[in-house]
């Protein structure tokens, strides 16, 4: 079955800095990549996603690549505010129409 | 406004004792899911519904079960609970299964002592 892979798995950088969070799949025939926020005890909220006809997609500070031949996308978030401090979670659709979720990134933005 | 809802958002209940915890949800959709949420394991899917009365399991289905009598709800029931099913459940629904949103409650923390 698909496997997702996910780091990594915390990451600190200065406020106003950019952080890269990266995600690797198994199933060639995967064709949806969404992006999830989790703040703290809050619930997960999709923040960004892709599909596997695109290779890179924007919405202000947050961009998503997707390269399909070494089967990876990540998640870019540039200028980092202290309100994206949070746990964000890469996701696979896969083969069988399943969601697969990575295990979580924690990002913590540093004052 | 469009949500999905789960009850209650806190749960502490004794080893075996029967509980339910109740998912529903307005936008119509077709697509529900349950999950469990624990440090360093990410979201992992127990059972999910593509539809009224077609129910399957996900990858970590032990200890639990589901039904599906209604389009809108999606009710978690665990039978007889352990504490290692002490975590946190969100129950999540999207108009299909896949490559779409997908829409999640508020979530509840389960301990069982």
């Amino acid at each position: 079955g698909e496997n997702v892979e996910q780091h990594p798995s915390t990451l600190s950088v200065q406020e106003g800095d950019s952080a890269v969070i990266k995600c690797t799949y198994s199933d060639s025939a995967s064709n949806y990549f969404p992006w999830y926020k989790q703040e703290l005890g809050k619930r997960p909220q999709l923040i960004i996603d892709i599909r596997s006809n695109v290779g890179e997609k924007k919405d202000q500070r947050i961009a998503v690549t997707l390269n399909k031949t070494a089967k990876h996308f990540s998640l870019h978030i540039t200028e980092t505010q202290p309100e994206d401090s949070a746990v964000y979670f890469c996701a696979v659709s896969n083969r069988d129409d399943k969601i697969i979720f990575g295990k979580g990134t924690r990002l913590h933005i540093l004052p | 406004e469009a949500q999905v809802t789960q009850n209650p958002r806190y749960l502490i209940t004794v080893t075996g004792k029967k509980l339910t915890v109740t998912c529903s949800q307005n936008m119509n959709h077709e697509y529900m899911s349950w999950y469990r949420q624990d440090p360093g394991l990410g979201l992992r899917q127990i059972y999910y519904s593509m539809n009224v009365e077609v129910t399957d399991k996900g990858d970590v289905p032990e200890g639990y079960k589901v039904s599906r009598k209604e389009k809108r709800n999606f009710p978690l029931i665990l039978e007889s609970p352990s504490p290692n099913q002490t975590s946190l459940y969100f129950c999540a629904s999207s108009y299909r299964q896949a490559g779409v949103e997908a829409f999640f409650g508020q979530g509840t923390r389960l301990t069982v002592v």
